[in-house]
């Protein structure tokens, strides 16, 4: 199974600032994902990444507030900009594993905006 | 875009019962349909998946069904033990490997 880590685990953070959160996996993937869960929720999936194309962004997310960069088939990041109270959340990244096609997920990022 | 309804929100059982989840989805688009549980403070991990070309899959004490007319896929549990406690998602996607649609979940309590 893929291994997935991603930094930071949690963070506090003020008010209208930008965070970004890093995503590395042990292995070449062709698809990431991001995903958003708030306290007590489901998953919602904000964005698909590839490699060496714009990231795709689902209804209600804009590359204005979360800019994702994928360099490269391993690793991506997902900025959360200029934050308010409503971005605290747990940001998780997946990946595909190929082969089956099963998703796997990171630990997360709890962010906590103040 | 695809649009999955799942129920119940809460489900409470005795040890030894058994537990089923329903799940809907809108898109006849969708052929991949995975259970994940998340337990508390803890990633989500995939239990079981089923295929559009499969009625029916088994693993030990964890059964999926599918339903592609109706739009309907279930997750059953039987003898239910208190470690099955967590919160359990479906969800659906148009192949394995491609972005996930998730339920809104549900909170599976088994009491000993």
């Amino acid at each position: 199974s893929a291994v997935i880590s991603q930094k930071p685990s949690r963070d506090i953070c003020q008010r209208g600032t930008s965070l970004t959160i890093q995503c590395q996996v042990d292995s070449q993937v062709t698809m990431m994902f991001w995903y958003r869960q708030q306290p007590g929720q489901s998953l919602t999936l904000i964005a698909t990444a590839n490699q060496g194309s714009e990231a795709t962004y689902e209804s209600g997310f804009v590359i204005d507030k979360f800019p994702i960069s994928r360099p490269n088939l391993t690793f991506s990041t997902l900025t959360v900009s200029n934050m308010s109270p409503e971005d605290s959340s747990i940001y998780l990244c997946s990946v595909a594993q190929q082969g089956t096609g099963e998703l796997f997920f990171g630990e997360g990022s709890r962010l906590t905006v103040l | 875009g695809e649009n999955v309804e799942q129920h119940p929100s809460t489900l409470s059982v005795q040890e030894g019962d058994s537990a089923v989840i329903k799940c809907t989805y809108s898109d006849s688009a969708s052929n991949y349909f995975p259970w994940y549980k998340q337990e508390l403070g803890k990633r989500p991990q995939l239990i079981i998946d089923i295929r559009s070309n499969v009625g029916e899959k088994k693993d030990q004490r964890i059964a999926v069904t599918l339903n592609k007319t109706a739009k309907h896929f279930s997750l059953h549990i039987t003898e239910t033990q208190p470690e099955d406690s967590a919160v359990y998602f479906c969800a659906a996607s148009h192949q394995a490997g491609t972005a996930l649609i998730f339920g809104k979940g549900t909170t599976l309590s088994v009491s000993s």
